[in-house]
């Protein structure tokens, strides 16, 4: 099946400071991608849709300002946690889909713990 | 308002039995649908999916029913293995291009040797 990947795997950052999560499709084109967040024992949550070349559509709450997205290609989108927060602490997960925009191929996840 | 709800929080069952994990949604634009597994710390894994133009597809030990008139779809895992304890997520999705996809809160299953 489909590869996605994200990096880092895990991160810890200080409060204040900036983190960037790279997800990337290794063996398809996303033209489609997505970014998750799952809090402890809840389900996840969409956080934006990512297409590529083009500015991302986030969901109701969701701080585009400070999660900012970008799809420069069609197998690499990035979020990047501006100023983070303790309570930005998360496991982001990113998807991506190609032509078929049915079945989405989830990358591994990052764990973020901000200090 | 929940659009997919899982309303078991969690499952037991013994190795070998029939893993029976339900869902039910709300919004009757859906017409598609998906199950799938995620361990700790890894992203969900897709398993099954199914068209509202059907009411059952069959992969091997796992089988998805859907009753549209209910709203209802269930996964059926038989026979159950202890490498299925995982959380499941049941999806639903609408449109050509999986606008509006929308995640249950999940069932966590557990599988007992």
């Amino acid at each position: 099946g489909a590869v996605v990947s994200q990096h880092p795997s895990w991160v810890i950052c200080k409060s204040g400071t900036s983190v960037k999560i790279e997800c990337r499709s290794l063996d398809f084109q996303a033209t489609t991608m997505f970014w998750y967040r799952q809090f402890p024992k809840q389900s996840l949550m969409l956080m934006a849709t990512s297409n590529e070349g083009s500015k991302a559509t986030y969901e109701q709450g969701v701080e585009k300002d400070k999660f900012l997205i970008n799809h420069a290609s069609l197998t690499l989108s990035t979020l990047t946690v501006t100023s983070a927060h303790p309570e930005d602490s998360s496991f982001y997960i990113c998807s991506a889909t190609n032509y078929r925009a049915y079945e989405q191929y989830f990358g591994p996840g990052t764990r973020l713990t901000v200090t | 308002d929940q659009q997919v709800k899982q309303n078991s929080p969690s499952l037991s069952v013994q190795e070998g039995r029939i893993s029976i994990l339900n869902c039910d949604y709300t919004n009757s634009m859906f017409d598609y649908f998906l199950w799938y597994k995620k361990y700790p710390a890894e992203g969900p894994t897709f398993l099954i999916s199914i068209s509202s133009i059907k009411d059952k597809n069959e992969d091997g030990r796992f089988t998805v029913f859907l009753n549209k008139s209910a709203k209802h779809l269930s996964l059926h895992i038989v026979p159950s293995q202890p490498g299925d304890s995982a959380v499941y997520f049941c999806a639903a999705s609408e449109g050509n291009y999986g606008q509006n996809f929308v995640f249950g809160p999940g069932t966590r299953l557990s599988v007992l040797p």
